[in-house]
């Protein structure tokens, strides 16, 4: 049973379109859920932390929320640029030090 | 600021050959280290992570070790690798305590052929 479902797999929107990411999670305890933006051939790149519910944290055109089964990923007006795969991840009370349980992500497609 | 640094970017090695992939960071002192591999279709998979000089902890039983021989530097290597072992192979790290965000690498793209 997946611990971290990100929906929905691919979404594709036109430049401007604003819309939202889900990240689900069943863990129980939870010690702080992240995201992430990959670039196709790289490593991904951080863009938040979150660590309890009610919390929300912005960069750009990107804004992060938590409650206490899910998280979004809000993009408003998005641009070409914005085009990448979403990563979440989430981590727990009694997990060990090292593990991020991650989703599977989320495919972003902005056409001009 | 801080830097993590991977090499080879990408290799191609026939199936039963040995491996060593490895990992620098700058900027930071007694980082927590982390080995990931990210396989088509699948989330990211943890191998190995080290909380210190030769200190390594894994997660999954292959035919892959880890070693971290200085303080900023992780290796991970095989001695036979198999078909299944091709991925993107990730390295991170994160501040010693474990708990906050890891960044990642550039990435080492691994085709066993």
């Amino acid at each position: 049973e997946d611990q971290v479902t990100q929906s929905p797999e691919a979404l594709r929107l036109q430049e401007g379109e604003s819309s939202s990411l889900n990240c689900s999670y069943t863990v129980s305890g939870l010690r702080g859920l992240f995201w992430y933006r990959q670039d196709p051939g790289k490593g991904p790149e951080f863009l938040f932390t979150l660590y309890s519910a009610g919390e929300e944290k912005e960069k750009e055109r990107l804004k992060a929320t938590l409650t206490k089964k899910e998280s979004f990923l809000h993009i408003t007006a998005p641009k070409p640029e914005d085009s990448a795969t979403y990563l979440c991840a989430v981590r727990y009370y009694g997990g060990s030090q090292g593990n991020l349980i991650f989703g599977k992500g989320t495919k972003l497609s902005v056409k001009p | 600021s801080q830097t993590i640094h991977q090499w080879p970017a990408t290799l191609v090695q026939p199936v039963g050959s040995p491996l060593s992939l490895e990992c620098t960071v700058e900027g930071t002192s007694n980082p927590n280290l982390y080995w990931y591999r990210q396989a088509a279709g699948r989330g990211l998979q943890l191998l190995f992570y080290s909380v210190g000089i030769g200190q390594i902890s894994s997660e999954v039983p292959q035919n892959l070790s880890a070693s971290r021989p200085q303080d900023r530097q992780f290796i991970l290597s095989s001695k036979k690798l198999l078909l299944s072992d091709s991925g993107f192979y990730l390295c991170a790290w994160s501040v010693r305590t474990g708990y906050d965000e890891q960044y990642f690498g550039p990435g080492t793209r691994l085709t066993v052929t």
